[in-house]
């Protein structure tokens, strides 16, 4: 069992849509969480860096993090083309580990 | 840009030849970590230096594999004896705090 999961999608939505990403964890000892958007044959692009539970919010993005169930998750609010890309969510672990775990990713397409 | 920055950003070479890849991280940032990258996962942790110090390796990184961050400023990952399962993205990214990650474009390594 891999330590993070992520459906890899694809996933299409219409443009305008409300997107939910969504990973689950199983080490407690994550503390720290982010998500990644990366475009095909490009390198990741941080989105969204949160260490704590509950939500954050940037423009049309909120990290949404439950460390009682392990599961972590992105939603995009009224979605774009230009939102077409591999979202990967990645943990960290408190006490000075400094490797991100990644997850699959999920391949979204936001279609006209 | 002062984001960070890798070379080549495609290499293609023939099983059995050394390749060497670099990357000049964000200024400033003390901490540098190597990633890898295959089709349909999410990256996959290397090496992590601070300053000129690799203070951690995965079990990923054989002993053909090679990192250096000799001023503790650009790194380089050197790879001998290339073989056909070496074929992958090559990403950096550079840290100020350890917290948030940011990546380069990253380096197609084919390997034939």
């Amino acid at each position: 069992q891999k330590e993070v999961e992520q459906d890899p999608g694809p996933l299409s939505v219409p443009e305008g849509a409300i997107v939910s990403l969504n990973c689950t964890y199983s080490n407690s000892a994550f503390q720290y969480f982010m998500w990644y958007r990366q475009y095909s044959r490009k390198g990741p692009e941080l989105l969204m860096y949160t260490y704590s539970s509950g939500n954050k919010e940037d423009g049309r993005f909120t990290a949404q993090v439950d460390k009682s169930s392990k599961y972590i998750s992105l939603f995009i609010r009224d979605s774009q083309p230009s939102d077409s890309a591999t979202y990967l969510c990645a943990m960290k672990l408190t006490g000075g580990g400094n490797k991100l775990t990644f997850g699959t990713g999920t391949q979204l397409k936001v279609e006209l | 840009d002062t984001g960070v920055s890798q070379n080549p950003r495609h290499k293609i070479t023939k099983r059995g030849q050394n390749v060497t890849f670099r990357c000049d991280p964000i200024s400033e940032h003390n901490r540098l970590y190597w990633y890898r990258q295959t089709l349909g996962q999410g990256p996959e942790f290397l090496t992590y230096f601070q300053n000129e110090a690799q203070l951690e390796k995965s079990r990923l990184l054989s002993d053909r594999f090679s990192a250096e961050r000799p001023k503790g400023s650009f790194s380089t990952l050197e790879i001998q004896r290339t073989e056909q399962g070496d074929s992958a993205m090559y990403l950096c990214a550079s840290s100020l705090t350890g917290d948030e990650q940011f990546f380069g474009p990253g380096t197609r390594l084919t390997v034939l």
